[in-house]
């Protein structure tokens, strides 16, 4: 079956731009996980969304970042006046019921 | 401070030769994982172990689980050059099974 799929794979934009990050997890999964990983890192937890709701987000490193899961399924992560910083592959993943997360091949976002 | 670290950091070997990488930490893991990252890709889980002092296999493929659940192994046997890629050891604490905590990462590669 199809598993996680992440858009754009690619997104180059520049400083103090908006980006909208895509997530479509395997269907049926209520579970939904955000993770950053940049360059010789391991993912970073961003936020977890449990249903429609994000049970846990104390992983977003400040306000200018936002995700979103209205109904339960797609999740698109929001960077508001992105920075240098912010330039790194984010992962999604999702599980069922929160046990095994699956992740999707991410997006690997550039800030120029 | 790296909650998990990982040893070594990078590892090039020659096809047939046995292999073990570390994970440690200081802090208790009420489960640690064991992921495989190529190039491109999203993390792969190969396996979660539980209990302290555990062993699991997976085929060339040994995990150990430390008796204080603080620290980990995976350990190759006959490396293939498929086995090339990034291994990563993630753990959860507590009540926040979710909220996986990666090392770094080690960079395994397997020449023919």
């Amino acid at each position: 079956g199809a598993g996680v799929s992440q858009t754009p794979s690619n997104k180059v934009t520049e400083k103090g731009k908006y980006v909208e990050l895509r997530c479509d997890p395997i269907s049926g999964h209520t579970a939904l996980y955000w993770y950053r990983q940049s360059l010789g890192q391991g993912p970073e937890f961003l936020i977890y969304f449990q249903g429609t709701g994000a049970a846990d987000d104390s992983g977003l490193p400040n306000d200018r970042f936002f995700a979103v899961r209205p109904e339960g399924s797609v999740s698109t992560l929001k960077i508001q006046r992105t920075e240098r910083g912010d330039s790194a592959v984010y992962l999604c993943a999702s599980s069922l019921k929160g046990d095994t997360q699956y992740f999707g091949p991410g997006t690997r976002l550039t800030v120029l | 401070t790296q909650l998990l670290e990982q040893s070594p950091q990078f590892l090039s070997i020659q096809e047939g030769e046995n292999l073990t990488v570390y994970c440690n930490s200081s802090s208790v893991f009420s489960s640690l994982q064991w992921y495989r990252q190529e190039p491109g890709e999203g993390p792969v889980l190969l396996v979660t172990v539980v209990t302290g002092g555990e062993v699991k296999k997976l085929k060339r493929l040994t995990f150990q689980f430390g008796d204080a659940r603080k620290d980990s192994s995976l350990h190759i046997t006959a490396a293939q050059p498929g086995d090339t890629g990034l291994y990563l050891c993630a753990g959860a604490r507590g009540g926040s099974n979710y909220k996986l905590t990666f090392g770094k990462g080690t960079l395994l590669t397997v020449n023919p």
